[in-house]
């Protein structure tokens, strides 16, 4: 059973740094782009990361660019976002999800995590 | 940019429900592919998607749910709302970098 698990959110003050967890099971981790969406209170969904199965190929958001880096750890099955000079408006439950390319059809995000939530404030 | 109608929508049970989303570019990927996805948020719950690639269900969507459109318009099609459909509903588009997802239809019950 494929599972996502994330964790690490906190309340964090503003200017402050925090690093999220995606734990991985039931799948081979190393084969499938990965990805982080967010979605702030009383807001939408908003991608911000995407990253291949290698680790090589990263891209972002302009809201994270130069804050926030992703990285990935094959051997254990982990996916993490590193956030840096945290704002209030990072304030949001983060998720993440995993891409499938199957059936002549890519960009399908049928598997989700619960979602780790991030509060920045003083 | 991906622009989605209605913002709310009360419907009755057993009552069709519609909702429309507009992509200011098209989303023909240069794989002949369109990954327009339609996802579903409960209050609460993580999103799940319910429609990938403009019209394809996922394994254990009901097939009330139907997604269509060509290009930049598309509709996400609830023939027969039930009572648990409450939540919010999104448009995504994964065709071309950054993914970006609509603002979001609320659908409540009357």
């Amino acid at each position: 059973e494929v599972q996502l698990v994330e964790s690490g959110g906190d309340l964090v003050q503003p200017g402050g740094s925090l690093r999220l967890s995606c734990a991985a099971s039931g799948f081979t981790f190393s084969e499938y782009w990965m990805h982080w969406v967010r979605r702030a209170p009383g807001k939408g969904l908003e991608w911000i990361f995407s990253l291949n199965g290698d680790g090589t190929t990263i891209i972002h958001a302009d809201s994270v660019k130069g804050r926030f880096t992703v990285s990935r750890d094959n051997a254990k099955n982990t996916l993490f976002l590193q956030m840096n000079s945290l704002r209030a408006e990072d304030t949001a439950v983060y998720y993440c999800t995993r891409e499938d390319c199957s059936g002549g059809f890519c960009k399908k995000f049928e598997y989700w995590g619960q979602g780790t939530l991030v509060t920045v404030s003083s | 940019v991906m622009t989605q109608t209605p913002s709310s929508s009360p419907v009755t049970v057993g009552q069709p429900a519609s909702i429309s989303c507009t992509s200011s570019q098209s989303l023909v990927h240069s794989d002949g592919n369109t990954y327009l996805s339609w996802l579903q948020q409960r209050p609460g719950q993580p999103p799940r998607v319910l429609i990938y690639a403009l019209s394809n269900r996922f394994s254990g969507v009901p097939d009330r749910f139907s997604g269509s459109g060509a290009g930049t318009d598309f509709t996400l099609k609830i023939s027969r709302v039930e009572a648990e459909d409450v939540g919010v509903y999104y448009c995504m588009q994964g065709t071309h970098f950054p993914y970006t997802f609509g603002q979001g239809t609320k659908l409540e019950i009357k």
